[in-house]
């Protein structure tokens, strides 16, 4: 059974200060997805990773991927609040749907 | 051209009473799925359409719960029999399927917040 893990479930950082949330599963996959939820809002796209030794940025967010540690990595550089949201990786094995890791809840104070 | 629309957006009921969710997915999407996200679940897969094909109903918590695709576009899922522990937000994604060649990301609509009282 695949089975997605994530930490820190929550994260209390500072402006302008730099951290990385984790995500890791249990069998291989052949894709792995980030998501942004705002509370009260849906799930938004934010980066699919395809390939081993995979790194998509998007402004102070870059997600990689590292399918032998089978661990995906979502790196927050000089936080802003507008970052504050939960984040959630999820994985597929060819089946389509989707296993979503247990979130990690991110608050960014000044 | 927007993206994933379901209703209603808010929805309570009466435990025991029969509710039906919509979702329309995103135009030319082959693939839709429903999914549910609660409290001490996290976010659940229940069931996935693509074209003709046979849906996968592996995540359905219980026989009280159906869904239809019809006309490979708009889809409901109907929930008998409301149980409290059905509360939950209920998420529609769309996608181009597999045979997309890619990535098969999936969009996901606002939900419906299901209240079972």
């Amino acid at each position: 059974e695949l089975k997605v893990e994530q930490n820190p479930l929550f994260l209390s950082m500072q402006e302008g200060k730099n951290y990385t949330i984790y995500c890791n599963y249990s069998t291989t996959s052949d894709r792995l997805y980030w998501y942004r939820q705002d509370p009260g809002k849906s799930l938004e796209s934010l980066f699919v990773l395809l390939s081993n030794g995979a790194v998509k940025q998007e402004g102070r967010l870059m997600a990689s991927l590292d399918t032998k540690a089978r661990l995906s990595t979502l790196h927050i550089t000089a936080a802003v609040h507008d970052l504050s949201a939960t984040y959630f990786c999820a994985v597929d094995k060819n089946t389509d749907k989707l296993i979503f890791g247990t979130g990690t809840r991110l608050q960014v104070f000044p | 051209g927007a993206g994933v629309s379901q209703s209603p957006s808010n929805k309570v009921t009466e435990k025991g009473k029969d509710v039906e969710l919509r979702c329309d997915p995103i135009s030319g999407h082959t693939a839709l799925y429903w999914y549910r996200q609660s409290l001490g679940q996290g976010l659940e897969f229940l069931i996935y359409f693509q074209g003709n094909s046979a849906p996968d109903k592996s995540g359905l918590p219980s026989d009280r719960f159906s869904a239809e695709r019809t006309g490979g576009s708009v889809s409901t899922l109907t929930i008998q029999r409301t149980q409290q522990e059905d509360s939950a937000v209920y998420l529609c994604a769309s996608s181009l399927g597999l045979g997309s060649g890619g990535s098969n990301e999936q969009f996901f609509g606002p939900g419906t917040r299901l209240t079972v009282l």
